[in-house]
């Protein structure tokens, strides 16, 4: 069974300022872990994705997120945050072997004030 | 723009009712999954098709139905519709492996008034 924590439902961040979305799972397996992002009145679409390799990942719109297998985290980071960034985040995950299911979080809504 | 259509993009309907929602999947994907997405819930996995067979299910009631076409498109049908079932639907498709990210659709909001 995996399952996926995201902690915080709003985080609140200044134009400019650092962007840090946290995300914590758990897998019995290696886990493939995901991060998506819902604009308003829109579906899900794909950041970025950990499969196997350097646990760095870049995505798109300049955010990246690291895969840390002891702290079993995949957080969501962005130097720099626009007004455009504000959406919700999703983070999913699924696992070799097992269910090709993804278990979603239950998001984080990020707001971007000037 | 994902690839992956539904229609339609807003249904109104009455308690006691029955709808169908209908998707159309990403080119060459063989797969399609239902979600619903409510504020108290968040995004609940409902079903899974693979290429016209039921594979998966999730949290989805038994007033809910779906199936997959020849054609690969799949159909939400949602009977005897209560309030508490006013949301937002997607469907999303992918490549059949654990690897592959989903593609999803832009949604239909059901309202039950």
């Amino acid at each position: 069974a995996q399952s996926v924590t995201q902690l915080g439902s709003h985080v609140s961040v200044s134009e400019g300022a650092l962007v840090l979305l946290r995300c914590n799972y758990s897998s019995s397996v290696p886990p493939y872990l995901f991060w998506y992002v819902q604009y308003p009145n829109q579906g899900l679409q794909l950041l970025l994705k950990y499969t196997t390799g350097a646990t760095l990942v870049k995505g798109i719109n300049g955010f990246e997120a690291e895969f840390k297998k002891s702290e079993t985290s995949f957080h969501l980071t962005k130097p720099s945050a626009h007004m455009s960034d504000a959406a919700e985040y999703f983070c999913a995950v699924t696992a070799s072997g097992g269910s090709y299911i993804p278990t979603f979080g239950r998001g984080t809504s990020l707001i971007v004030h000037p | 723009d994902s690839g992956v259509t539904q229609t339609p993009k807003h249904l109104i309907t009455a308690t006691g009712q029955r709808v169908t929602l209908r998707c159309s999947p990403r080119s060459g994907d063989l797969s399609v999954y239902w979600y619903q997405q409510s504020l108290d819930q968040g995004l609940q996995f409902l079903i899974q098709y693979y290429n016209g067979e039921e594979r998966a299910k999730g949290n989805i009631l038994e007033r809910f139905s779906a199936q997959q076409f020849p054609d690969l498109h799949s159909e939400l049908n949602l009977s005897s519709l209560e309030l508490g079932d006013s949301a937002l639907y997607f469907c999303a498709s992918s490549a059949d492996s654990p690897l592959n990210e989903q593609y999803f659709g832009p949604g239909t909001r059901l309202t039950v008034t």
